[in-house]
């Protein structure tokens, strides 16, 4: 149980464009789902919470109009990174928390995003 | 002081014997805290949750909290090459569940 996946697992890009991921909890419904930026050899660094049905809440910091943020059901969020640029090659991965099991999250495998 | 500190640098053990993790948070009012192993490349996996002052086990894995100094450990029992990994360390910022992260500690089991 508790299955997140992403789609894509890995995508380049010229800069300017837009890229969208895709993150879907596969076995339950998850009520939040959290994006998550992570730099290599640094930690985790939360960029947005996403409630189905709402807007999403951006962590200070973070570029509303940059990554735009689409819970449309409880299954399904998505992440645009939009004009992309090279500093934004990053590895993405979102996260899915239920109603049954609020306080843990599940991590989808992740987006390797590389900005050319 | 950052949110979440995990200042240990790379830690190496030997294969069998216990790999001992130390967290500590700044928030008080944190109540929810999860160990996460990282393999490179990959993302964290949820090996741990606990919630109240104490230890709690959970096969080889047991996690200590004590809230009151604001410090939350990982004991890896048995070391295996698998364990051979980064493991991070997250605490619950508020209601709504956002997670903040330690930087991790890397773990290394030598055969």
């Amino acid at each position: 149980g508790a299955v997140v996946s992403q789609h894509p697992s890995w995508v380049i890009c010229k800069s300017g464009t837009s890229v969208k991921i895709e993150c879907r909890s596969l076995d339950f419904q998850a009520t939040t789902m959290f994006w998550y930026r992570q730099f290599p050899k640094q930690s985790l660094m939360l960029m947005a919470t996403s409630n189905e049905g709402s807007k999403a809440t951006y962590e200070q910091g973070v570029e509303k109009d940059k990554f735009l943020i689409n819970h449309a059901s409880l299954t399904l969020s998505t992440l645009t990174v939009t004009s992309a640029h090279p500093e934004d090659s990053s590895f993405y991965i979102c996260s899915a928390s239920s109603g049954t099991s609020a306080r843990e999250q599940f991590f989808g495998p992740g987006t390797r995003l590389t900005v050319l | 002081q950052k949110e979440v500190e995990q200042n240990s640098g790379p830690l190496s053990v030997p294969e069998g014997a216990i790999a001992s993790l130390n967290c500590t948070y700044s928030d008080r009012v944190s109540q929810s805290f999860f160990w996460y192993r990282q393999y490179s490349g990959k993302s964290p996996e949820l090996i741990m949750s606990i919630y109240s002052n104490g230890d709690k086990e959970d096969g080889r894995f047991t996690a200590q909290l004590n809230k009151a100094s604001q410090y939350v450990s990982l004991l890896i029992r048995d070391s295996q090459p698998s364990d051979s990994a980064t493991y991070l360390c997250a605490v619950n910022r508020d209601g709504n569940n956002r997670l903040a992260f330690g930087k991790g500690n890397q773990v290394v089991v030598i055969p």
